[in-house]
C-alpha cells in the first residue's frame, strides 16, 4: 500500500534561518507531488508541484522552493525564513496510474512557527 | 484566485441531511470538481468528486448543476464526527485549487 511521510512535524525557527521539509512517497512510482501552505485560520495555498525528478512548477512568488531529487522525495527549502512562512505545510501526492480524476493523499503535516 | 466560493461556515444538526454549495462560474469544461474535508491539524482527506453527473458514494452525495456553475455536497445525515472544513476544489490540469473552505459545526 502507497503512505506518504513528512518531516519534521513540528518546526521552531528564528527568522532569516534557513528551512528543509522533506516529504517521501512509498509504495508507487512517478507521483506527481505537490507542496501546500496553510496559514492560520485560512484554506490551503499551492506552493509546488512536480509532475517528475527535476520539474517543479511553482504557483506562488516567494522566498521558497522545491526540489524532487528523487521518484518518491520532495523537499521544501528556504534560505531565509520570513515571519509569514509560519504556517502549516502540507505534502500530497497522487498516483499518474490513475485517471486524471485520481485523488490527493495528503502527509501528514509539518507545523512552521518563524519567531 | 481559489477559483471557487463557498460560504465560510455553517451549521447542521446531528442526525439531519447537510447541503454544502459551492460556486464555480469560471469553469471550464474539463475541470473536475473534488470535495475534500479537513479535520483540525490533520491534512485533508478525499470526500468525493465529479465532472457532469450527480455522483453517490459511502460518504456523501454530489449534485452538480446543469451548467457546471455550481455543486452541493450532501451528507445524508451528519454526524459528530463529519465536524470539519469542507473544500470544494477545481481540478485543472495537474493543479489541485482549494478555498478558503466551509467550516462545518454539528449541533448534538
Amino acid at each position: 500500500s502507497q503512505t506518504i511521510h513528512q518531516w519534521p512535524a513540528t518546526l521552531v525557527q528564528p527568522v532569516g534561518s534557513p528551512l528543509s521539509l522533506e516529504c517521501t512517497v512509498e509504495g508507487t512510482s512517478n507521483p506527481n507531488l505537490y507542496w501546500y501552505r496553510q496559514a492560520a485560520g485560512r484554506g490551503l495555498q499551492l506552493l509546488f508541484y512536480s509532475v517528475g525528478i527535476g520539474q517543479i512548477s511553482s504557483e506562488v512568488p516567494q522566498n521558497l522552493s522545491a526540489s524532487r531529487p528523487q521518484d518518491r522525495q520532495f523537499i521544501l527549502s528556504s534560505k531565509k525564513l520570513l515571519l509569514s512562512d509560519s504556517g502549516f505545510y502540507l505534502c500530497a501526492w497522487r498516483g499518474l496510474g490513475l485517471s486524471n480524476t485520481g485523488e490527493l493523499f495528503f502527509g501528514e503535516g509539518s507545523r512552521l512557527t518563524v519567531l | 484566485d481559489a477559483k471557487t466560493t463557498q460560504p465560510n461556515s455553517m451549521e447542521s444538526n446531528e442526525e439531519e441531511p447537510v447541503h454544502l454549495p459551492c460556486n464555480h462560474s469560471t469553469i471550464s469544461g474539463t475541470d473536475y470538481i473534488h470535495w475534500y474535508r479537513q479535520l483540525p491539524s490533520q491534512g485533508p482527506e478525499y470526500v468525493i468528486h465529479g465532472l457532469t453527473s450527480n455522483v453517490n458514494n459511502r460518504m456523501a452525495s454530489l449534485a452538480i448543476a446543469e451548467d457546471r456553475k455550481s455543486s452541493t455536497l450532501i451528507l445524508h445525515r451528519a454526524t459528530l464526527r463529519d465536524a470539519a472544513v469542507y473544500y470544494c476544489i477545481r481540478f485543472t490540469g495537474n493543479q489541485f485549487y482549494f478555498g478558503t473552505g466551509t467550516s462545518l459545526t454539528v449541533i448534538p
